[in-house]
């Protein structure tokens, strides 16, 4: 079946603008979550949702980044008033929580979005 | 909290040579690790993944991890580089709480296979 996908690939923008990344998780995960990658560096957790449960917002930066998600489908990350320190990839994974978020459960990545404030 | 370590940014190994990659974790409670690759374009795909059990894990397209627990280590290993191995690899350590599996990831280890 079909991967987690992510639109836009890559995303340009100015500073001040605000943005908005979309992810599509593989059909029937319950959990998905968005990491950054900042250029050399790891990936840093951001957010975390899981079925109808509040999302676990302990990893977003700032109050300038939000994140919602429509029942258990697609994801929408929205930075507002974007700034250059912004610029990473974002990346988005799903997992079948199939123990309510076991730990076991494998997170399958999609291809990132790259964004550039300039 | 938990971090992760990978102290080599760059590798290159000729093809056919054997590759390991360092991995260094700092948990507090039993650690489920995690080897993930990223190849140019593409998202991470999971190589292999340990929870409990046999230290020594197997995973896909010929690699293999152990658990070290007195090192708190989990290198990757792999006894025959091809030149499409070439990509980035990251070790992660997962911490589940709340429902959660937030993964921790180190900072990468960039691998080039010379022909």
């Amino acid at each position: 079946g079909a991967g987690v996908s992510q639109s836009p690939s890559n995303k340009v923008t100015e500073k001040g603008k605000d943005v908005e990344l979309r992810c599509d998780p593989i059909s029937g995960h319950t959990a998905l979550y968005w990491y950054r990658q900042r250029l050399g560096q790891g990936l840093e957790f951001l957010i975390y949702f899981q079925g109808n449960s509040a999302p676990d917002k302990s990893g977003l930066p700032s109050d300038r980044f939000s994140a919602e998600r429509t029942g258990e489908s697609v994801s929408t990350l929205t930075i507002q008033r974007t700034q250059q320190e912004d610029s990473a990839v974002y990346l988005c994974a799903s997992s079948l929580a199939s123990s309510g978020g076991a730990v076991t459960d494998t997170q399958y990545f999609g291809p990132g979005t790259r964004l550039t404030v300039l | 909290a938990q971090s992760v370590t990978q102290p080599d940014i760059h590798i290159t190994v000729s093809e056919g040579a054997s590759l390991e990659l360092r991995c260094n974790y700092s948990y507090g409670a039993t650690p489920y690790l995690f080897w993930y690759v990223q190849s140019p374009g593409q998202g991470l795909q999971l190589l292999l993944k340990y929870f409990s059990g046999d230290t020594l894990v197997q995973g896909i397209k010929g690699f293999e991890a152990e658990f070290k627990r007195s090192q708190s280590s989990f290198n990757l290993r792999k006894p025959s580089v091809h030149w499409s191995d070439a990509a980035e690899y990251f070790c992660a350590v997962g911490a589940y709480k709340g429902g959660g599996n937030k993964l921790t990831f180190g900072t990468g280890t960039q691998l080039k296979v010379e022909l």
